[in-house]
């Protein structure tokens, strides 16, 4: 099957710094991509879908201006949380999707924790 | 408001039982659904259903869907260990088509 890569799969950085966290697709071209974040025993949360060249769209209650989303070609995303607070800690996963829009294959995941 | 629902939240078996686990949806533009496995990272893809009645089969996992009634069923006979997971349900649907999550179940396998 289609292989996503997310990296990093784990960070652990100070508050008030940012991260960034890459979603690429590996041997497929990815018109559509998708950021969840996703808080223990509870189910993903989709963030934002994201789309080549264009601005990504946001769920309701999610900042724009706090994870900056990026998807500046076909195969790579790229997900910034700004200024991160222990409360952004979370399991963050991306997925992408081809032109075929069949299944969404998952990256690994980042787990964040912000101390 | 699109609303995923799925049951049991959690369930404890021992080997060889089977399971059912239950996914019912309400979802604007819905497309397609999809099963995924969440162990201890990503979910992994299971099966992804389109059309009503047409029973797809992997191994000992097994899943439905049904349109009109707005749900999905997934069968895991002869359970082993190795199935204990969270079984996520994801109808697909909305302007982005976009995967749409449930809680997830929480199967647990005991020896």
């Amino acid at each position: 099957g289609a292989v996503v890569s997310q990296h990093p799969s784990w960070v652990i950085c100070k508050s008030g710094t940012s991260v960034k966290i890459e979603c690429r697709s590996l041997d497929f071209q990815a018109t559509t991509m998708f950021w969840y974040r996703q808080f223990p025993k509870q189910s993903l949360m989709l963030m934002a879908t994201s789309n080549e060249g264009s601005k990504a769209t946001y769920e309701q209650g999610v900042e724009k201006d706090k994870f900056l989303i990026n998807h500046a070609s076909l195969t790579l995303s790229t997900l910034t949380v700004t200024s991160a607070h222990p409360e952004d800690s979370s399991f963050y996963i991306c997925s992408a999707e081809g032109w075929e829009r069949t299944e969404a294959f998952f990256g690994q995941g980042t787990r964040l924790t912000v101390v | 408001e699109d609303k995923v629902v799925q049951s049991p939240l959690s369930l404890v078996v021992h080997e060889g039982d089977t399971v059912t686990l239950n996914c019912s949806y309400e979802v604007t533009n819905f497309r397609s659904l999809l099963w995924y496995k969440q162990e201890k990272k990503a979910p992994t893809f299971l099966f992804m259903l389109t059309s009503s009645g047409i029973e797809k089969k992997s191994g000992r996992l097994s899943s439905i869907l049904d349109k009109k009634e707005l749900f999905s069923i997934l069968n895991i006979t002869a359970t082993q260990t190795g199935d204990s997971a969270v079984y996520l349900c994801a109808p697909t649907g909305g302007a982005t088509n976009k995967l749409i999550f449930g809680t997830g179940t929480l199967l647990a396998v005991q020896p």
